[in-house]
């Protein structure tokens, strides 16, 4: 079993849709959980980290369940500009050397 | 946040040929990170990379092939050695937050590899 998996998508949703992308680990261990975004041919960008308590970021919403080793983010009012992959990333504590990276699911938002 | 500038941005190679990638960080970091992404694939560490110690490589890759050099807190290389075809990836060197303890990481645009 993968350390992270995610849905591989694609998901191809329109203009004001909402969506859930989920992602499951491994290692029960894992401390810090994180979600990045990564437009094509760019480098990954931190989108948002998730909290044991779930956290909202305007339109996205991450949520944390360490019971099945499950996380989530959720779009809503989905805009063109969100099309990426989106990368599920966790890790045993902080430090970035044991960050781990899901194969990422791709979203794209059509008009 | 931290700049990072990579280079070459791209570059295609012979294969048994070797490429030496460059990361400079406009702040001073204790650790660089080298990731690839293949074709399609998500991240994987490569090594970590600490000035003025060896590099700590992950399972499954090797000094005599991922030769990395860090010769100060800005500034690190990464020698792709005896290139192959399945070496084509995208390089990405990368450090992370430390004022705030946030665990951000911080990726340069990559260095996309092409070996014949």
């Amino acid at each position: 079993r993968k350390e992270v998996e995610q849905d591989p998508g694609p998901f191809n949703v329109p203009e004001g849709a909402t969506v859930a992308f989920n992602c499951t680990y491994s290692n029960s261990a894992s401390q810090s959980f994180f979600w990045y975004r990564q437009d094509c041919r760019k480098e990954p960008k931190l989108l948002m980290s998730v909290y044991s308590s779930g956290n909202e970021d305007g339109r996205f919403t991450a949520q944390l369940n360490r019971a099945s080793q499950y996380i989530s983010l959720l779009i809503r009012d989905s805009k063109l500009s969100d099309s990426a992959t989106y990368l599920c990333v966790v890790g045993l504590d902080n430090y970035g050397q044991n960050f781990v990276f899901g194969p990422g699911t791709r979203l794209s938002v059509l008009p | 946040s931290a700049v990072i500038s990579q280079k070459p941005s791209r570059d295609i190679c012979q294969r048994g040929t070797s490429l030496t990638i460059q990361c400079q960080v406009d702040s001073q970091v204790t650790m660089m990170f080298w990731y690839r992404q293949q074709p399609g694939q998500s991240l994987t560490l490569i090594a970590t990379a600490n000035q003025g110690s060896e590099a700590t490589y992950e399972s499954g890759f090797v000094i005599d092939k991922f030769p990395i050099s860090r010769p100060n807190l800005t500034f690190s290389t990464l020698t792709v050695s005896n290139m192959s075809p399945e070496d084509s990836s995208i390089y990405l060197c990368s450090v992370e937050e430390l004022e705030l303890g946030t665990g951000e990481l911080f990726f340069g645009e990559g260095s996309r590899l092409t070996v014949l």
